[in-house]
C-alpha cells in the first residue's frame, strides 16, 4: 500500500516570502515524482516533474528531492496571492500504468 | 487541442438512480483513470485502464463499473447511486511509458439526495 503524507494546511504565508510543502512516501520503489497545483475548483495541473535526487529548478519553483529520506519539498520562491491553491504530491511507482497514488494536499494561502 | 473532456459537468442524482460519465481524451494516451475526489480525503483511484480492452480496480472501485470503449474513451457508470457518492470525479489520461503525467480532465460534480 503506497502512502503519501503531506500537512493538509493551510499554511499562510506573506507575499514575497519562500513557501515550503513537504511530502513524504513510503514505497521505496518510487523513481519519480510530480507537483500538481489545484485551484478550488479547477482540475489539478502540473507544476513540477524531478526524478533525480537533488534540486530542479523552474522559475520561482524548486524541487528537492532526497530518496534515502524518502522525502520530497517544493520551494515557491516570492510568493504571489495566484500561487493560493493546494499543491499535491505523487510519487511515482515502478513505471507502470497504475495511475498516481495523491497526497491530501497542502493548502497554501498567500496574504497580501 | 481540447485534452480530456469529460460530462456532464454537473449531476444531481436520487438514491438509486443509475448514470455513465463520461470521457475522452484526443492525446492518443494509453493509460485512463477514473480518480474521486472528496473533502479531506484527496484524490482516490477508483479504477483504471492500462490499455485498450484493460481494466483494472483501483483503491475505491466498489459501487462503479467502468468501459473502455475504445482507445479514446472511458466511461464510469453508477448503478444504483448513494449519497456516499456525492463527490467530484476526475477522468485523467497519461503516456505511461514516458514520464507518467496525469492530464485531468475539468472535473464532473455529483450530488446524490
Amino acid at each position: 500500500q503506497k502512502e503519501v503524507e503531506q500537512n493538509s494546511g493551510p499554511l499562510s504565508v506573506p507575499e514575497g516570502a519562500i513557501a515550503s510543502l513537504n511530502c513524504t512516501y513510503s514505497d521505496r520503489g518510487s523513481q519519480s515524482f510530480f507537483w500538481y497545483r489545484q485551484y478550488s475548483g479547477k482540475s489539478p495541473e502540473l507544476i513540477m516533474f524531478i526524478y533525480s535526487n537533488g534540486d530542479k529548478e523552474d522559475g520561482r519553483f524548486t524541487a528537492q528531492l532526497n530518496k534515502a529520506s524518502q522525502y520530497v519539498s517544493l520551494l515557491i520562491r516570492d510568493s504571489q496571492p495566484s500561487d493560493s491553491a493546494t499543491y499535491l504530491c505523487a510519487p511515482r511507482g515502478g513505471g507502470g500504468a497504475d495511475g498516481l497514488t495523491f497526497g491530501k494536499g497542502t493548502h497554501l494561502i498567500i496574504q497580501p | 487541442n481540447a485534452g480530456v473532456t469529460q460530462t456532464p459537468k454537473f449531476q444531481v442524482l436520487k438514491t438509486g438512480q443509475s448514470m455513465t460519465l463520461q470521457c475522452a481524451q484526443d492525446m492518443n494516451h494509453n493509460s485512463m483513470y477514473w480518480y474521486r475526489q472528496d473533502p479531506g480525503m484527496g484524490l482516490r483511484l477508483i479504477y483504471y485502464s492500462a490499455s485498450e480492452g484493460t481494466t483494472d480496480k483501483g483503491e475505491v472501485p466498489n459501487g462503479y463499473n467502468v468501459s473502455r470503449l475504445n482507445k479514446r474513451e472511458f466511461s464510469l457508470r453508477l448503478e444504483s447511486a448513494a449519497p456516499s457518492q456525492t463527490s467530484v470525479y476526475f477522468c485523467a489520461s497519461s503516456d505511461h511509458t514516458n514520464t507518467g503525467e496525469l492530464f485531468f480532465g475539468e472535473g464532473s460534480r455529483l450530488t446524490v439526495l
